[in-house]
Parts: structure tokens; sequence; C-alpha cells
């Protein structure tokens, strides 16, 4: 099983420049989570993608916006690059359980974290 | 809405000496906490979780922690650490709406 993977695993952009970081889940995950950790800080939740659609989206500006094929994997897409958009991207995947379940205890929302993509703006 | 804060930014312990890292959670529905460990450029390592089940929870690596409603509390716990245990320490909570969100982090430092 080859867990979550990211790609690239660095980059460095300049200003204003538009940048695609690219996320596969783990086997058998269908839901990917976004997270955004800048330097001595904790991750940041940034989207959740679930059948190819955003289900959830924390407190980022619509200049970040992603996408989910068939197959779970995923992108995410940061346009106009700024200097604070330099962080370390993390990619996390999990298993979807409904809302049913969740309330019966059965929950399972444990997210599998990729190794990241450090992401230097310049 | 849900949050979390971790009362330690650093610990410092000597290797075979206990470790406790601290926890408080905030969540307006029964949440869902986990603790994860970060190695200096790895990535993020899930040591336990809590999801509603028996309140002390056994991790990894001979760590545990222990879910305690009326503190909210989720306090981190490892009777002898050791060299290797040196990292970032996140707790975290996951409501009815599935993110994660992750405390500010608790960097330990073991000493020989």
């Amino acid at each position: 099983d080859a867990g979550v993977t990211q790609s690239p695993t660095h980059l460095i952009k300049t200003r204003g420049q538009q940048v695609t970081l690219r996320c596969s889940p783990k086997s058998g995950h269908d839901t990917v989570s976004w997270y955004q950790q800048a330097l001595g800080q904790g991750p940041q939740f940034i989207f959740q993608y679930y059948e190819e659609e955003e289900r959830q989206r924390g407190n980022f500006p619509d200049r970040f916006s992603g996408h989910q094929f068939p197959n779970y994997s995923s992108e995410l897409n940061v346009n106009a690059l700024l200097l604070g958009d330099s962080a370390l991207y993390l990619c996390a995947s999990s298993f979807f359980v409904s809302n049913i379940a969740k309330w019966e205890g059965a929950r399972t929302d444990e997210q599998f974290f990729g190794p990241g993509t450090r992401l230097t703006v310049l | 809405a849900q949050s979390v804060t971790q009362l330690d930014s650093h610990v410092s312990v000597s290797e075979g000496t206990p470790v406790l890292l601290r926890c408080n959670y905030s969540s307006s529905y029964s949440p869902s906490l986990f603790w994860y460990v970060q190695h200096p450029n790895k990535g993020l390592q899930l040591l336990l979780k809590y999801t509603s089940a028996a309140t002390l929870v056994k991790g990894i690596n001979g760590f545990e922690a222990e879910f305690k409603k009326s503190e909210t509390s989720f306090h981190l716990t490892k009777p002898s650490a050791h060299m290797s245990d040196a990292a970032e320490y996140f707790c975290v909570v996951s409501g009815h709406d599935y993110k994660l969100s992750f405390g500010a982090g608790t960097t330990v430092t073991v000493r020989a």
C-alpha cells in the first residue's frame, strides 16, 4: 500500500505566479483534505473534497481552489501567489462515513497525511 | 466550531523520564480527538485517537492519552522518553464537519 503521495516535494515560484500541487490518496480512501502549514505553526484546513465536490472550506481566499478526479486524486491550485503563501502544503486522505453512522458512533474520520509539498514564493 | 489549546509550546525532558503534553479542547459536539507527531522534514504520523470509546487510549511507541470530558482535556503521556521522541506534537480535534483543527504544537526536546 503506497499511502498518501504528493508531488512535487519542493517548488519555488515568484509573486503573482500560479501553482498546482497534486495528491494521490491512500488506497481505498475517497476523501481528500488540504492543509497549509506555515513555518512554526500547526496546519490550517484549506478545504476537503468528496465525490469530486468541495464539501468543506476553511478561511482561505478564492485564490485557493481545488479539484478531485474520478480516481479520487486531487489538485490544489493557488493563483496570484503572495509571499505569505510560502508554506508546507499537506494532503490528507480518509474514508467517508455517512452522518448516520457517525451519530451512531461508527466514526472513522482518521486522516492519513502525505509528506507535503514545500512551496517557496520569492 | 471546535478548537484545541496546547498549553506548552516547548517541553524538555531527560531520556528515561516521563513526558506530559497538555491539551484542552472546545467542541459543540462529541468530538474525535487525535495526537499527531511530526519529525523534522517528515509528514504527520498519527499517534493515537479517541472516538467515544474507552477514555484511556493507547497509541504507538508507548504513548497514551486520557479523555476527560469534565476537564475538556486530552493530555498525552509516555512513561519513559526516548531520544527518538524529539519532535513536534499536535493535538487535533474533529467535529461533525470532518475537518481537523490543529493546536499550535508542542516541541519536545529529549536530553541525553
